[in-house]
C-alpha cells in the first residue's frame, strides 16, 4: 500500500525554539496533506489542510503563526512549531490523500516534547 | 457540519470471539467515503477498511467486515475470530467528495482489548 513517512519520530526542544516536522509521500503524489494533533487518549484533531503550491487552510482555533505549514512539492509538507512552549508538547501526525483516489494514508507520527 | 459518533469508549472480548464496533455519522451529502482506522500502541494509523457510500454491498477485508446502513447513517465494524494483535484504538472516519475538501472527520474512538 501507499507509504507516508514522517520525520522525526521523536524530538525534544527547548522552550522558545522552533522545530520542524516533515511529512513525505514516498510512492504517490499527494496534492493534499493534513496535519493532526492528538492528545493522550483522545481522537485526532485536524489542525490544517495543505494543498501543494498554496497556503494552508487552518481549522478554527489553530494559530497559523505558531504552526507554520508549507507544502512545497507534491511529496513533501512540513509543519514548523515556532517559539515552542511546553503546552505544545503533543503527538503530531500527518496524512496524505492519494490523488488517484479518496483514501488517506498516515505517517508514523512525531512526538514533540518542549522542555 | 459532518459529525461522527462512536458510542463505545471501550470494549473487551476474548480471543477468537467476534466483536462489533458501532459508528454513526451525520451528513447531508449523498456521496462520501467511510473508513475504519486502527491505531495500535505504536500510534501508527492503519487503514482497516473503506466503504464508498454509493455502493450497497458491504466492504469486507479478511476478518473485517462492515454493516453499512446508509439510511440509518450507521457504519459498524465486525471483527471475526479476533486476535491479540487486534488490540488497539479503532477510529471511524468520514470524508465527503466535495472538491477542495475531503478532510477526514473522526469519531472519538473505541479502545478494543482482546484478552487471551
Amino acid at each position: 500500500g501507499a507509504v507516508v513517512s514522517q520525520h522525526p519520530s521523536w524530538v525534544i526542544c527547548k522552550s522558545g525554539t522552533s522545530v520542524k516536522i516533515e511529512c513525505r509521500s514516498l510512492d504517490f503524489q499527494a496534492t493534499t496533506m493534513f496535519w493532526y494533533r492528538q492528545f493522550p487518549k483522545q481522537s485526532l484533531m485536524l489542525m490544517a489542510t495543505s494543498n501543494e503550491g498554496s497556503k494552508a487552510t487552518y481549522e478554527q482555533g489553530v494559530e497559523k503563526d505558531k504552526f507554520l505549514i508549507n507544502h512545497a512539492s507534491l511529496t513533501l509538507s512540513t509543519l514548523t512549531v515556532t517559539s515552542a512552549h511546553p503546552e505544545d508538547s503533543s503527538f503530531y501526525i500527518c496524512s496524505a490523500r492519494d490523488g488517484r483516489g479518496y483514501t488517506i494514508y498516515f505517517g508514523e507520527g512525531s512526538w514533540l516534547t518542549v522542555v | 457540519a459532518q459529525t461522527v459518533t462512536q458510542s463505545q469508549p471501550e470494549m473487551s472480548v476474548q480471543e477468537a470471539e467476534t466483536v462489533t464496533l458501532s459508528c454513526t455519522y451525520d451528513t447531508s451529502e449523498n456521496n462520501y467515503y467511510l473508513f475504519w482506522y486502527k491505531q495500535p500502541p505504536s500510534r501508527q494509523m492503519i487503514l482497516v477498511i473503506r466503504q464508498e457510500a454509493y455502493k450497497q454491498q458491504n466492504a469486507t477485508e479478511n476478518r473485517f467486515s462492515v454493516n453499512f446502513q446508509k439510511a440509518a447513517k450507521s457504519f459498524s465494524l465486525k471483527i471475526s475470530d479476533s486476535q491479540l494483535g487486534d488490540t488497539a484504538m479503532y477510529f471511524c472516519a468520514f470524508t465527503n467528495l466535495i472538491q477542495g475538501a475531503q478532510k477526514l472527520v473522526f469519531g472519538q474512538g473505541t479502545r478494543l482489548t482482546i484478552n487471551p
